[in-house]
């Protein structure tokens, strides 16, 4: 399996412009998770879907960020317009949650940068 | 809400043991969970503690009290490649597939 997939690897952007960030999920997961890491605040959940429905977006710091998932293999994550504080590591994982087990798989993680 | 608390760094001799302590408060605790991280990559898994004891995997074991709301990562014979960050992370029975990670730990491995 290829793992989750994330692009772009890195992104940098002037303050004011749209961004979106991509995911693939492993085929077969049923939940996607958008993690935020940056060093002050740490790995910080923004929203997660299970089966390509919203269950939990209280992570989500304001409007400017929106979240989709319109099918099983695909996501997006969505800030506009961007500002200089929304510079972090975006993480994307998915994870099968067995009973009792639901490890997390990461991918790589986007490198944003708002300038 | 939920707390989880771990040392922000511990360092360590190659070829010796450290131990890295997790508590954490929370209702309806399912599972505990660690991640490692190397600088600059993503998380990845390591292990995983439902009931109350030791799990051993090679090097590295956790062990997990429900009752103490208390875990540990153990890493054995270090090696230079060990220096990461060590999250913990809690499972709840009431969000399921959704997990709380702690701050880290980042342990630096010296020569």
């Amino acid at each position: 399996d290829a793992g989750v997939i994330q692009s772009p690897r890195h992104e940098v952007t002037e303050m004011g412009q749209e961004v979106t960030l991509r995911c693939k999920p492993i085929s077969g997961h049923d939940y996607l998770f958008w993690y935020r890491q940056t060093m002050m605040r740490g790995l910080e959940l923004l929203i997660y879907f299970n089966n390509n429905v919203p269950i939990d977006d209280s992570g989500m710091p304001e409007d400017r960020f929106s979240a989709k998932m319109p099918n099983a293999s695909f996501s997006t994550l969505k800030i506009q317009p961007s500002e200089p504080r929304d510079s972090a590591v975006y993480f994307c994982a998915s994870s099968l949650a067995r009973e009792g087990v639901d490890e997390q798989f990461f991918g790589p993680g986007t490198r944003l940068t708002v300038l | 809400g939920q707390n989880i608390d771990q040392p922000t760094e511990m360092t360590a001799t190659e070829g010796a043991i450290v131990q890295i302590n997790c508590t954490y408060q929370t209702s309806g605790f399912n599972g505990l969970f660690w991640y490692q991280q190397h600088a600059g990559e993503a998380p990845t898994f390591l292990s995983y503690n439902v009931l109350d004891g030791l799990e051993e995997k090679g090097r590295f074991s956790s062990f997990l009290s429900r009752s103490k709301g208390y875990s540990y990562l153990l890493l054995k014979e270090l090696q230079m490649k060990d220096s990461a960050s060590y999250l913990c992370a809690v499972s709840r029975t009431d969000s399921w597939g959704k997990l709380q990670f702690g701050a880290g730990t980042q342990v630096v491995v010296t020569p």
